[in-house]
């Protein structure tokens, strides 16, 4: 397994309900990042994990929280979903702090508020 | 004002043609600088780096000016697959986060 690979690929929540979403980390990266991307939008920064801690944010509410596991796959929750919050959700992970390298996003999960 | 700012197109153009997207950003502490490729309903692809020195790829061509903080990508002898949203990106922070523009959509016709 090389990729990023991410479930569940689509999902539909209630307004008011909790999510989880899950990412795979490439083999080999210790770090893993994630975005939300907003129809029309591109991808906006949530938050990133090195080693299972947590070392940088975007503007997102404290309902947005992640974690990192051991093997370096990663959750994201969301609590209290809004309608707004209806979006692709992309995780991305590289092998750390290399500043020229692009980093490879899983498919993402599509996920729908009502 | 957003940090990394494009033209969101589209640009509707015809095979073969050569188009130009063009890309600002405002953190001069930007360290590195991509263009990726976003196909409809599909995650964003690296299409390449951004040096201050320009990179080719075939027919890809990307260039920075850090001074005027410009980025560019030029497509010459455009194909009907290259129809997609292009993305400009910036990579700053100490934890290097992605910053993304909108996006400039591309549109290829026969």
């Amino acid at each position: 397994e090389t990729g990023v690979t991410q479930s569940p690929t689509h999902l539909i929540k209630t307004r008011g309900q909790q999510v989880t979403l899950r990412c795979s980390s490439q083999s080999g990266h210790n770090t893993v990042s994630w975005y939300q991307q907003a129809l029309g939008q591109g991808p906006q920064f949530i938050f990133q994990y090195y080693r299972e801690e947590e070392n940088g944010r975007g503007n997102f509410p404290p309902r947005f929280s992640g974690l990192q596991f051991p093997n370096y796959s990663s959750e994201l929750n969301v609590n209290a979903l809004e309608l707004d919050d209806s979006a692709l959700y992309l995780c991305a992970s590289n092998p750390g702090s290399i500043n020229n390298y692009g980093y490879t996003f899983g498919s993402g999960t599509r996920l729908t508020v009502v | 004002r957003k940090e990394v700012e494009q033209d969101p197109g589209p640009f509707n153009v015809p095979e073969g043609a050569t188009v130009a997207f063009n890309c600002t950003y405002s953190n001069s502490a930007s360290q590195s600088f991509f263009w990726y490729r976003q196909d409809c309903r599909k995650e964003p692809k690296l299409l390449m780096s951004v040096y201050s020195s320009g990179n080719e790829d075939g027919r890809f061509t990307a260039q920075l000016n850090r001074a005027s903080q410009y980025i560019s990508l030029l497509i010459r002898d455009s194909k009907l697959s290259d129809s997609a949203t292009y993305l400009c990106v910036a990579k700053a922070g100490g934890y290097n986060k992605l910053i993304f523009g909108a996006g400039t959509r591309l549109a290829v016709h026969p």
